[in-house]
């Protein structure tokens, strides 16, 4: 059964500063998504990751895929207080299993 | 306008009661989604429908019983609430065929409180 783990859990990060978000996955798939939840909120679409070496970027945000790896990263350049938040990656087989999650504080 | 949409938002109610949540989307999908989100914030999928048809039928207790009266809606009954089943419970949708690699859209929850 396809399994998906994150790490970090929590990420506390000061503004101004670079950190990365890794996401492993257990069985063979080449279609990874990011999503992001605020607090109370809906889960939103941030990247959509579809082949071996895709490379997506929005804003401060920028996610990467390696299937060989089985590893999908996101990694926050120059950290800003609106980026706090839940960030999921999830893995689609046979259906879309999430990660455990994210929580990223930005402070000051 | 609301691509998916949830109601209620919040509910709450006592053990042993039997609720619905419904869902439905305006974006034209043909695939709808029930997730249960738990207090660590764990989301795991417990149904899927395509085009009225049940797909995806994880384990989950036979007290959940999802309705698909047409592809735009997607209904959730529980029977007998257990204090287990406070959650958030998130509808989405997506579309099969050509759109199928595109992410699934999300509904705002609705908060189940079981007292």
């Amino acid at each position: 059964e396809l399994k998906v783990e994150q790490n970090p859990l929590f990420l506390s990060m000061q503004e101004g500063k670079n950190y990365t978000i890794y996401c492993n996955y257990s069985t063979t798939s080449d279609r990874l998504y990011w999503y992001r939840q605020d607090p109370g909120k809906s889960l939103e679409s941030l990247f959509v990751l579809l082949s071996n070496g895709a490379v997506k970027q929005e804003g401060r945000l920028m996610a990467s895929l390696d299937t060989k790896a089985r590893l999908s990263t996101l990694h926050i350049t120059a950290a800003v207080h609106d980026l706090s938040a839940t960030y999921f990656c999830a893995c689609r087989g046979d259906k879309l299993i999430f990660g455990t999650g994210t929580r990223l504080q930005v402070f000051p | 306008d609301t691509a998916v949409s949830q109601t209620p938002k919040y509910l709450v109610t006592q053990m042993g009661n039997d609720k619905s949540i419904k869902c439905e989307q305006n974006l034209g999908h043909d695939t709808m989604y029930w997730y249960k989100q738990d207090s660590k914030k764990f989301l795991k999928i417990m149904f899927s429908y395509n085009n009225k048809e049940l797909i995806i039928n994880e384990t989950v207790p036979n007290r959940f019983s999802p309705k698909s009266p047409d592809k735009a809606h997607l209904n959730l009954h529980i029977n007998s609430l257990e204090l287990g089943d406070s959650a958030v419970y998130f509808c989405a949708s997506s579309q099969a065929g050509t759109g199928y690699n595109q992410p699934q859209h999300f509904g705002d929850g609705t908060r189940l409180s079981i007292l």
